[in-house]
């Protein structure tokens, strides 16, 4: 079964208010990532968090990881209209060299 | 310069065709991969080569061959396509199996009539 179910599938907000996504995978991982992709394009890698990880940030962004929850989430802080795509999450299960892409969450940020 | 490129961004064929799609990546990377993704955005894993050696071969028709002459390139050919077959298909690499940044070719749009 799926690994990576996001959460919510989509989202509309306005510019300059903050978007939440969120992911829950079902083993255990060693490192999670966030990734961007744009319509019509490839994936473009936002931040990678490590398994003994709680939190990073990256200019605009914000990742959580609760192994214990077996969740995380992506925060963009002051939304552009540049932000809208499409966020996956992406976990590197222990013990293999999988990556399981999670649902996606398609992020539309209103001007 | 284009860090992970693919030939053709877009194929349309024929059931019953044979294709092939080329990737290739100049970031010195040991690791690449090929995805697929689904009319409904889902990304699933297809195969992975670690230093030209078959480390992923997911459960994908054996109408599907991957090939990596070297630790740059990796091909992907498919045999008697398939309607479900549409899709499309990205290539990646990574310095590290499973432990590190994936970098994502523009991907090949892939459509069987």
């Amino acid at each position: 079964s799926q690994q990576g179910e996001e959460d919510p599938q989509a989202l509309s907000i306005q510019e300059g208010e903050n978007a939440t996504m969120n992911c829950s995978y079902k083993t255990s991982i060693n490192n999670l990532q966030w990734y961007r992709q744009n319509s019509g394009r490839g994936l473009v890698h936002l931040i990678l968090i490590r398994s003994n990880e709680r939190e990073k940030h990256s200019g605009r962004l914000r990742v959580t990881l609760d192994t214990s929850k077996k969740s995380s989430s992506l925060l963009i802080t002051a939304s552009r209209a540049a932000d809208t795509a499409s966020y996956f999450c992406a976990t590197a299960l222990s013990g293999t060299y999988k990556y399981i892409f999670g649902t996606g969450t398609r992020l539309k940020v209103l001007a | 310069d284009t860090a992970v490129s693919q030939t053709p961004k877009y194929l349309v064929t024929q059931m019953g065709n044979d294709k092939s799609i080329k990737c290739e990546q100049n970031l010195g990377h040991d690791t690449m991969y090929w995805y697929k993704q689904d009319s409904k955005k889902f990304l699933k894993i297809m195969f992975s080569y670690n230093n030209k050696e078959l480390i992923i071969n997911e459960t994908v028709p054996n109408r599907f061959s991957p090939k990596s002459p070297d630790k740059a390139h990796l091909n992907l050919h498919i045999n008697s396509l398939e309607l479900g077959d549409s899709a499309v298909y990205f290539c990646a690499s990574s310095q590290v199996a499973s432990a590190d940044t994936q970098y994502f070719g523009p991907g090949t749009r892939l459509t069987v009539l």
